[in-house]
């Protein structure tokens, strides 16, 4: 079952701050961040992982909470090269699938 | 260092018609799969594979075959083309399968199939 992302889009001036959300109604063992520009390939932002293990950009931040199988991206100051749209994959207990939202796109203005 | 490739890059099908959409990776990663990329539907996870000789369904397999004879290779086949299958397909790979996807993900530059 996909993950739930929230906003579907959003849309921010050069220097605004943003939080996208990713919750699940499975308990989840990670949570993957990826931003795709249009007509590339998904590219990798963070893994947060149960018991709060982190790894992933160092200008980027996220949370994961565990209980509420749920997962926030955090863009402060965001830039134009921000544009584009995230991703949340999740990954249900021990399987082997990364299971992916429906995506949040993300417009940066001058 | 390649990472993920894909080809072809474009194809267009009729109706009816198989193809073969090829993936080669030379990181030596255990771990390959297929999504597909739908306007407003993110990406969905048709087959994926833990390794050589391993395959297993995703979200959305119908209509779709994989095989995983060695490594470094993931191709998917299209048996029977139909238009829903018009789509972007991008193969993904990584290291890790411990307690599962401890590791990011690399994705190739995707496949655009129609189907008319």
């Amino acid at each position: 079952q996909q993950p739930v992302q929230s906003p579907q889009a959003v849309i921010l001036r050069e220097g605004e701050d943003a939080v996208i959300n990713c919750s699940s109604s499975k308990a989840l063992y990670s949570v993957h961040w990826y931003r795709q520009k249009h007509g590339e390939a998904p590219v990798f932002l963070m893994i947060l992982l149960k018991g709060g293990e982190q790894k992933g950009h160092e200008k980027i931040s996220a949370s994961f909470n565990e209980k509420k199988q749920q997962s926030s991206l955090y863009l402060t100051a965001s830039q134009l090269s921000y544009s584009g749209t995230y991703f949340c994959g999740t990954v249900e207990g021990a399987t082997n699938k990364l299971i992916f939202g429906t995506g949040t796109l993300l417009a940066v203005q001058p | 260092n390649a990472g993920v490739t894909q080809t072809p890059k474009f194809q267009v099908l009729k109706t009816g018609q198989s193809m073969t959409l090829q993936c080669a990776q030379d990181m030596n990663h255990e771990y390959m799969s297929w999504y597909r990329q739908d306007p407003g539907m993110g990406l969905r996870l048709i087959h994926y594979s833990v390794g050589a000789g391993i395959t297993d369904q995703g979200e959305v397999p119908n209509g779709y075959n994989v095989s995983r004879s060695t490594t470094e290779d993931f191709p998917l086949r299209l048996l029977s083309a139909a238009p829903s299958q018009t789509s972007v397909y991008f193969c993904a790979s990584s290291t890790s399968l411990i307690q599962g996807w401890r590791t990011e993900a690399f994705f190739g530059q995707g496949t655009r199939l129609t189907v008319v």
